[in-house]
């Protein structure tokens, strides 16, 4: 079955530090990847998307993700933490159909 | 431009009572996306339309979850005689295109909690 995993559900870091999310997904055939966040009681917005362009995907807000195929990984990572980064952030995976597949969620925490 | 908006932003009912939730998509997009979430959780498919046509409904739970979008525009999620088990975040999204990656746009959500 098609899925994605998104190891730990709590990251807490230091503003200015490296923030680094985790995902990985299980498909057999390339999948198209999204990363979201979500602001408390706010709907979900796109922050980027892998759609089998370039591997290195900058998105909003100084965030970016690699595709690894050998490692089915797309983690999300941001060079320097921002106090306006603290919201949860998903995983999401279309494959045939045009449903997303969400993972579970990693909620950021930062510290000032 | 406006976004996908939802209404009500919070609804509370009884159990057995039935509820109806709003979507309104962005003006001119033809896919229209309800998703649940679950406290804690990431949001789960429900079905999905294409103008009015309801292409796939395989994530409805039961056969008391219904939704339509008769004009292929505004959408109505409806759901009878509600269990505790149906409180969560329902969320709409539109998309410009029928089909395809096109990026999903994503409402503010409907609250529902059933007592």
């Amino acid at each position: 079955a098609q899925s994605v995993t998104q190891l730990g559900s709590h990251v807490s870091v230091s503003e200015g530090a490296l923030v680094l999310l985790r995902c990985n997904y299980s498909s057999s055939v390339p999948p198209y990847l999204f990363w979201y966040v979500q602001y408390p009681n706010q709907g979900l917005q796109l922050l980027l998307k892998y759609t089998s362009a370039a591997t290195l995907v900058k998105g909003i807000n100084g965030f970016e993700a690699e595709f690894k195929k050998s490692e089915t990984s797309f983690h999300l990572t941001k060079p320097s933490a921002h106090m306006s980064d603290a919201a949860e952030y998903f995983c999401a995976v279309i494959f045939a159909t045009n449903k997303l597949i969400f993972g579970t969620g990693t909620l950021l925490a930062v510290q000032p | 431009g406006a976004g996908v908006s939802q209404s009500p932003r919070y609804k509370v009912a009884k159990r057995g009572q039935d509820v109806a939730l709003r979507c309104d998509p962005i003006s001119g997009h033809v896919s229209l996306f309800w998703y649940q979430q679950a406290l804690g959780q990431g949001p789960e498919f429900l079905t999905y339309f294409q103008n009015e046509a309801q292409l796939d409904k395989s994530g409805l739970p039961s056969d008391r979850f219904f939704a339509e979008r008769p004009e292929g525009s505004v959408s109505t999620l409806k759901i009878q005689r509600t269990q505790q088990e149906d409180s969560a975040v329902y969320l709409c999204a539109s998309r410009r295109q029928g089909g395809g990656t096109d990026t999903q746009y994503f409402g503010p959500g409907t609250r529902l909690t059933v007592l």
